[in-house]
């Protein structure tokens, strides 16, 4: 059973670095898309970026390159930092997996998400 | 970007009631279209792609319909294990968008 777990401080000030961390179980990182997703309280839910597992990365223009997204598949994790936060970036992040494989892509494992409040 | 928008917000309904949660892509999207449930504090779960495949190990009374710009999710015979959030994603074209969300309730 695959299983993802998000990490990460749950209170990040204005201006500086917000940084998570999700750990992967159950199967191998290779051959799969690794998504981090977010949605701001009320609103949608909205894609962030992937890295593949030989590190393509690609991300949402909306977020204006300050996301940024690593993997380290000898731990088992990848990682997301977005840069400058503001009270629009508080919201519960969720990493997720995508697969290929049908060519739908669709996300087909999901952690269950930790919120990340951005505030002074 | 693709604008996804699910009507209706919420819904309310009895258990064995059929239930439909309508998507709609603001451009063609052939059926391209992912179907989520959420759970509170529970990690989301895929249920259909493609529009109309169901993904193993979800119950049969789950089912998908539509192509281009209108989709469908119904619930043939609503379970109370059944109440969540359900939310529809198109994987047309990056960046990937999220309808935003249709609530299932209890009568």
């Amino acid at each position: 059973q695959v299983q993802l777990q998000e990490s990460g401080p749950g209170l990040v000030k204005p201006s500086e670095t917000l940084s998570l961390t999700c750990t992967v179980s159950g199967d191998p990182m290779n051959n799969y898309y690794w998504n981090w997703i977010r949605q701001p309280p009320g609103k949608a839910l909205e894609w962030i970026g992937y890295i593949y597992y030989g590190a393509s990365t690609n991300s949402n223009p909306s977020l204006k390159g300050r996301a940024t997204i690593s993997i380290d598949t000898s731990k088992n994790q990848f990682s997301l930092k977005l840069t400058s936060v503001t009270a629009a970036d508080t919201a519960v992040y969720y990493c997720a997996r995508q697969s290929y494989t049908s060519g739908w892509k669709p996300f087909d494992y999901w952690g269950q998400g930790t919120l990340v409040t951005v505030s002074s | 970007d693709i604008q996804m928008t699910q009507s209706p917000s919420s819904q309310s309904a009895s258990v064995g009631d059929r239930v439909s949660i309508t998507c709609r892509a603001s451009q063609h999207i052939n059926t391209y279209l992912n179907w989520y449930q959420q759970k509170p504090g529970k990690a989301p779960r895929f249920l259909i792609y493609g529009a109309s495949n169901l993904q193993s190990g979800v119950p049969s009374r789950f089912s998908g319909s539509g192509s281009g710009t209108d989709f469908t999710l119904t619930i043939s015979s609503l379970q109370p294990e059944d109440i969540a959030t359900y939310f529809c994603q198109q994987s047309f074209t990056s960046p990937p968008t999220f309808g935003q969300g249709t609530k299932v309730e209890i009568k």
